[in-house]
């Protein structure tokens, strides 16, 4: 069964530069959520898009943005990175906006130095 | 403001059926329990949920007290592939996020 799929897997940027991530969701998802993990911390929610506009917002700097696309994917843009932003990323799909549960890639490890 | 308690962390023999609580006294009448769990630095996995009724899938059994206030995941034959945090999460049903509290790091052992 297709999953969601986010590239790059891993990815290293030094301070002050900028990090795209991609998510693809599941075919026929029409809800997309985005989460930062910290080291040894929870997943935190940054932002959701449900039907290509944004839905809900959580704890995202404003060095951050996201949009979804027409074709469902999404991208989490980061400017002017800091030592902080290092962390996975997750993105997660739905049907339904979530009533069924999340289904979440892998993430992206996003290490600045 | 937490909406759910769990303990930080058990254990559970390999074979043996994991018990997992959570407490979540002041759940809202159209509010669902959700279970998650994270296998080390993997993505979050969706285990099962409920209203009110027990609810069972090929991955866990969920039960859930008459007041709601509180819930049990139960692995039924847990292997050292259970070995995760479980992340219980109460919602709206159609609520936009879900809210990763601190979840209940379960340890399977040989």
């Amino acid at each position: 069964a297709a999953g969601v799929i986010q590239s790059p897997r891993h990815l290293i940027k030094e301070k002050r530069e900028t990090a795209t991530l991609k998510c693809y969701p599941i075919p026929r998802h029409d809800t997309v959520y985005w989460y930062q993990q910290g080291p040894g911390q929870d997943p935190q929610f940054l932002i959701s898009f449900y039907e290509k506009m944004q839905s809900d917002k959580g704890s995202i700097p404003d060095r951050f943005s996201a949009q979804q696309f027409s074709d469902y994917h999404s991208e989490l843009n980061m400017s002017s990175l800091e030592l902080g932003d290092s962390a996975l990323y997750f993105c997660a799909s739905s049907p339904d906006r979530g009533a069924w549960g999340y289904t979440f890639g892998s993430g992206t490890r996003l290490t600045v130095v | 403001d937490a909406k759910t308690t769990q303990p930080p962390s058990m254990d559970c023999a390999e074979g043996r059926a994991a018990n997992l609580p959570c407490n979540h006294s002041t759940i809202s009448g159209n509010e669902y329990v959700y279970w998650y769990r994270q296998i080390h630095s993997q993505g979050p996995q969706y285990i099962i949920h409920g209203l009110k009724n027990n609810e069972t899938n090929e991955m866990a059994s969920l039960i859930i007290t008459e007041d709601r206030k509180s819930s049990t995941l139960i692995l039924p034959h847990a292997t050292l592939r259970d070995t995760a945090v479980y992340y219980c999460i109460v919602r709206v049903r159609r609520d936009d996020k879900i809210i990763f509290g601190k979840g209940t790091r379960l340890h399977i052992l040989p």
